[in-house]
């Protein structure tokens, strides 16, 4: 079965601080590798994705690392607000995804 | 540019009942996921459809099962329900062809007493 590890569980991080949440996978023909962001009571967003042919990617604040060696992708947050406490999944896959046990981000004020 | 749409929002059901929730695509798009979304857990697959039929399928019993529409919008059925299936059911829609990901609705939630 195709496994997914995402870690922390849970993150608290200061305003203005850097948020990093990793994600380790099993399936080499994976060749897509999102970030999803979810908050409340609403599904899952896109937030940020990566093909395996780069090692890192920036939007914004958000930045994924990838290690396509290691089997492993992160997520990083700069500058962290009180609005990117949410919980974020990682969903590698290929026209099927799959996702991530989530880590639940608080951002204190 | 409406996104993924999902009724009910909300839905109590009773041990052994049957229920349908309903999903349309976002436009443009003509593969339907389906994902259930346990309390604190991330969202697990139970089947995609494209062109009407069934492509993949997740490791669910055949008591769930599903439906596409010409229109792309489709159904998810859950026959004899169990106190286990209560979850956020959430509906993806993509393009066949493009791999970028998902867009997701907000979801139904159920909740079997």
């Amino acid at each position: 079965q195709q496994q997914v590890k995402q870690s922390p569980q849970s993150l608290i991080v200061q305003k203005g601080g850097i948020s990093i949440i990793n994600c380790a996978y099993e399936n080499t023909a994976f060749d897509y590798f999102p970030w999803y962001q979810q908050f409340p009571g609403k599904g899952p967003a896109l937030l940020i994705a990566i093909r395996p042919d780069v090692s890192e990617k920036k939007e914004g604040r958000f930045t994924i690392s990838f290690n396509k060696s290691a089997k492993q992708f992160s997520l990083h947050i700069m500058d962290s607000q009180p609005g990117d406490s949410a919980t974020y999944f990682c969903a590698p896959g290929t026209y099927k995804y799959i996702f991530g046990t989530g880590t639940r981000l608080k951002v204190l004020a | 540019d409406a996104g993924v749409t999902q009724s009910p929002t909300h839905l109590i059901k009773t041990r052994g009942q049957q229920v349908t929730l309903r999903c349309s695509p976002k436009s443009g798009h003509d593969t339907v996921s389906w994902y259930q979304q346990a309390l604190g857990q991330g969202p697990q697959f139970i089947f995609q459809y494209y062109e009407e039929e069934e492509r993949q399928r997740g490791n669910f019993p055949d008591r769930f099962s599903g439906h596409q529409f010409p229109n792309y919008s489709s159904e998810l059925n859950v026959n004899a329900l169990l106190l286990g299936d209560s979850a956020l059911y959430l509906c993806a829609s993509s393009l066949a062809g493009d791999n970028y990901g998902y867009t997701f609705g907000s979801g139904t939630r159920l909740t079997v007493v």
